[in-house]
Order: C-alpha cells, then sequence, then structure tokens
C-alpha cells in the first residue's frame, strides 16, 4: 500500500533562517505531488505541484521554493524565513495516469511551522 | 480558476442528528470531481466523500451522503446520526480534469458536535 511521510511535525524558526521540509511517498511511482499550506482558521492554498522530477509549477510568488529531486521526493525550502510564513504545512500525492484513482489527493501529517 | 465557497465557517449539531454543509463552486467545464475532505484535530486530511459530475446518483459512504445539484453547481455534505467523532473541519475540494493536476478547496466548515 502506498504511503506518504512528511517531516519534522513541528519546527520552530527564526526569522531569516533557511527552511527545509522534506515529503517522500512510499509504494507508487510517478506521483504527482502538492505543498499546500493552512493558515489559521483559513483553507488550504497551494503552494506547489509536481509531475514528474525536476518538473515543479509555483501557485503563488512568495520566498518559499520546491524541488522534486527524486521520483517520490519532494521538499520545500526558504532561504530565509518571514514571520508571515508560519501555518500548517501539508504535502500530498495523487496517482498519476488516466485512471479514476489520480483523482484523489491523499495528505501527510502535517508540518506546523512557527516563525518567531 | 475554479473558486470552492464554503459560506458556513462554523456549524454545529447534537449528537445523533444530522446536519448538513454547503458547498459551492464556479466552474465552465461539464466534467469534473468533488470531494470533501474531513481534518479532525490531528490536522491528518482524510476523504470522506467523492462525486464524479457525469454521475447523476448522489455518492453515499454510510453516514455520509452529498446532495449533488449540477446546475446549481452545489454539493452539500450530509453527516447523519452525527457522532462525537465527526468533530473536525470539513474542505470541499474540486478537480478538473483539464487543469493539469490541481485541486481547489474551500475555507473549511469547523463542525462541533454537541454531546
Amino acid at each position: 500500500s502506498q504511503t506518504i511521510h512528511q517531516w519534522p511535525a513541528t519546527l520552530v524558526q527564526p526569522v531569516g533562517s533557511p527552511l527545509s521540509l522534506e515529503c517522500t511517498v512510499e509504494g507508487t511511482s510517478n506521483p504527482n505531488l502538492y505543498w499546500y499550506r493552512q493558515a489559521a482558521g483559513r483553507g488550504l492554498q497551494l503552494l506547489f505541484y509536481s509531475v514528474g522530477i525536476g518538473q515543479i509549477s509555483s501557485e503563488v510568488p512568495q520566498n518559499l521554493s520546491a524541488s522534486r529531486p527524486q521520483d517520490r521526493q519532494f521538499i520545500l525550502s526558504s532561504k530565509k524565513l518571514l514571520l508571515s510564513d508560519s501555518g500548517f504545512y501539508l504535502c500530498a500525492w495523487s496517482p498519476s495516469g488516466s485512471s479514476e484513482a489520480k483523482n484523489i489527493q491523499y495528505f501527510g501529517a502535517g508540518t506546523r511551522l512557527s516563525v518567531l | 480558476a475554479q473558486t470552492v465557497t464554503q459560506s458556513q465557517p462554523e456549524m454545529s449539531v447534537q449528537e445523533a442528528e444530522t446536519v448538513t454543509l454547503s458547498c459551492t463552486y464556479d466552474t465552465s467545464e461539464s466534467d469534473y470531481y468533488l470531494f470533501w475532505y474531513k481534518q479532525p484535530p490531528s490536522r491528518q486530511m482524510i476523504l470522506v466523500i467523492r462525486q464524479e459530475a457525469y454521475k447523476q446518483q448522489n455518492a453515499t459512504e454510510n453516514r455520509f451522503s452529498v446532495n449533488f445539484q449540477k446546475a446549481a453547481k452545489s454539493f452539500s455534505l450530509k453527516i447523519s446520526d452525527s457522532q462525537l467523532g465527526d468533530a473536525a473541519m470539513y474542505f470541499c475540494a474540486y478537480r478538473s480534469p483539464n487543469t493539469g493536476n490541481q485541486f481547489y478547496f474551500g475555507t473549511g466548515t469547523s463542525l462541533t458536535v454537541i454531546p
């Protein structure tokens, strides 16, 4: 069966420090991968999605970036964190291909980031 | 871009009663997919139910059912026999086969179950 791992679960970082959040998927190949941010009391904002290695689409211009160095690995990064980067970050995957299964997203457990 | 609107930031229901959460969406497409996700206090997102737009029959999953009104672009979630474990944030989501691999989420409805 497929599983998605996201870490760390919580992170407290000072303003101006770098960030690296990692997400890996097991049990499938060539998944579509997503990073979302959920600010307190708000919905999910899509940050990045990827349909393959090295292919990243950005939805919101900001000081965050994403990379996909391996098929099932998706990394969210920042060179210098801002206070406004605080929030709950969720990684998700969906199957690729033409089957109906691609229409479902599966989420990781999330990372709670506090920038102080 | 497609938009998904959940007009009820908070809802409450008595245990064992029925509650309906509302969702509307804006699209010009005829073929798409709709979802309800549940996010309990653990923050883990869980798929509750999904509906394909080409299917006229409303989806059901045990105590969860939807009222899909395609012409009205409405997709409400009905929870029957509410249980304490149903307390969570519920998100409505839309996916189009024609806009790459993007999913669009509403802002969520926080459901409280009163014992």
